[in-house]
């Protein structure tokens, strides 16, 4: 039970993209379609933004997207903003599919310059 | 709009016993699992298990097999998650969170931070 690998840090320009990768194993990101991206401020709980690879909850801007190959997942954020500096966790489910368990990256800190 | 309130803020000597609840509303309790999740200052979140709110089945991260259980009460509406053997590595914040059907957690709970320290 492994943690995925996040790079540590990125950073971008308001108004550029920016991508995050995460890198699990083919027991987990490469097994299942149920990979979760979370932005969490300082001192705040963790906010959901992509779950199930590409899909976004109600309410979040379709500025984030999720995409995933292989054993890598990826977060894309586009016309990057000031608000969207923030840690950034990918999650993965693993294991059996009867009793599944769940593994979340490192995390990445997004510094907008 | 679903919410999960988090009990308060515990201070624990080593070698100690936590039980943190988390008490959903708003939902139906046991048409969702529930998910634990901490993190430890200035680090990565750290998943610890999850439970099936309707018939009460549970897995555990391996790194915590055999010091944390998590139960649910479907009366209160409310999981427990307690951890036991505390360490001074267990100070964290330990967070609940809905899984929203096969896969993301949201919402998440407010956060109890657990400080272990003689």
């Amino acid at each position: 039970q492994s943690a995925l690998t996040q790079p540590a840090s990125v950073s971008g320009s308001p108004g550029q993209s920016i991508t995050i990768s995460c890198t699990g194993t083919t027991s987990d990101v490469g097994t299942y379609n149920l990979v979760s991206w979370y932005q969490q401020h300082p001192g705040k709980a963790p906010k959901l933004i992509i779950y199930e690879v590409n899909k976004r909850p109600s309410g979040i801007s379709n500025r984030f997207s999720g995409s995933k190959s292989g054993n890598t997942a990826s977060l894309t954020i586009s016309g990057l903003q000031a608000e969207d500096e923030a840690d950034y966790y990918c999650c993965s489910c693993a294991g059996s599919a009867t009793l599944p368990y769940w593994v979340f990256g490192g995390g990445t800190k997004l510094t907008v310059l | 709009q679903a919410q999960l309130m988090q009990s308060g803020a515990e201070m624990k000597k080593p070698g100690a016993s936590v039980k943190v609840s988390c008490k959903a509303s708003r939902y139906t309790f046991t048409n969702y699992a529930l998910q634990w999740v901490r993190q430890a200052p200035g680090q990565r979140l750290e998943w610890m298990g999850w439970i099936n709110t309707d018939n009460g089945n549970t897995k555990y991260s391996q790194k915590f097999q055999g010091r944390v259980t998590i139960t649910r009460d479907t009366s209160a509406s409310t999981v427990y998650m307690e951890l036991s053997s505390l360490r001074s590595e267990d100070t964290a914040i330990y967070y609940c969170a809905r899984r929203q059907g096969l896969d993301g957690f949201d919402p998440w709970g407010q956060g109890t931070l657990v400080t272990v320290s003689s």
